[in-house]
């Protein structure tokens, strides 16, 4: 089966720079994407890492080790609308994608 | 990108009734995707809707509580049946966008339908 463990909540202040970790077991692994979900809304795509290393993108930035079956999304710069939660996702057969637990993310002044 | 469109956003319901849930998309797709999101947890996959064939569930999902109906490449629905208060969600559809050689790694979703059970 999958699994993908990510801690429950993270707290940061306007400015800082946080790191959201996720830690997977998947049977066959091709790769991670991350997902922001604002209260309310959808869950919407933010990165792919398909290889070893760092994907950036603009405040965003993506990590991925797959010997460590280990990667982390860093958000710059926090802005208040970052207040949401991140999702961790692996790609697996049928096209499907499995969900990691979740991480609340707050942005306080 | 796809736009997706879900009715109804959201309703309360009496335990033991059923709700059908609808998901268009603006454009073809192979597949389309249910989840289920119960508060403040993750997204579950309910089960993967085939045009022209029977849906696919996940494990702890069965066809007789999830009805999904795909009449056409555009078009689908889920029924919540028979309901309790537990089956208090948001239910999402989704579609897949992009792929990395077979797998697909990005899905576009739709925004949800809130269902209570009172």
């Amino acid at each position: 089966g999958q699994s993908l463990e990510q801690p429950s909540e993270v707290t940061a202040v306007e400015g800082a720079i946080v790191q959201i970790n996720c830690t997977y077991q998947t049977s066959g692994f091709y790769g991670l994407s991350w997902y922001q979900q604002h209260d309310g809304g959808a869950p919407t795509f933010l990165s792919y890492n398909a290889l070893d290393g760092l994907e950036e993108t603009g405040r965003f930035s993506s990590f991925l080790s797959r010997s460590d079956s280990y990667g982390y999304l860093l958000l710059q710069e926090l802005q208040m609308k970052d207040s949401a939660s991140y999702f961790c996702a692996v790609p697996g057969g049928g096209n499907k994608l499995t969900f990691g637990t979740g991480t609340q993310l707050k942005v306080e002044l | 990108s796809a736009v997706i469109s879900q009715k109804p956003s959201r309703d309360i319901c009496q335990r033991g009734t059923s709700l059908t849930i609808q998901c268009q998309v603006d454009s073809q797709v192979t597949m389309m995707f249910w989840y289920r999101q119960q508060p403040g947890q993750s997204l579950t996959l309910i089960a993967t809707a085939n045009q022209g064939s029977e849906a696919t569930y996940e494990s702890g999902f069965v066809i007789d509580k999830f009805p999904i109906s795909r009449p056409n490449l555009t078009f689908s629905t889920l029924t919540v049946s028979n309901m309790s208060p537990e089956d208090s969600s948001i239910y999402l559809c989704s579609v897949s966008a992009r792929f990395s050689g077979e797998r697909s790694y990005e899905q576009y979703f739709g925004p949800g339908t809130r269902l209570t059970v009172t």
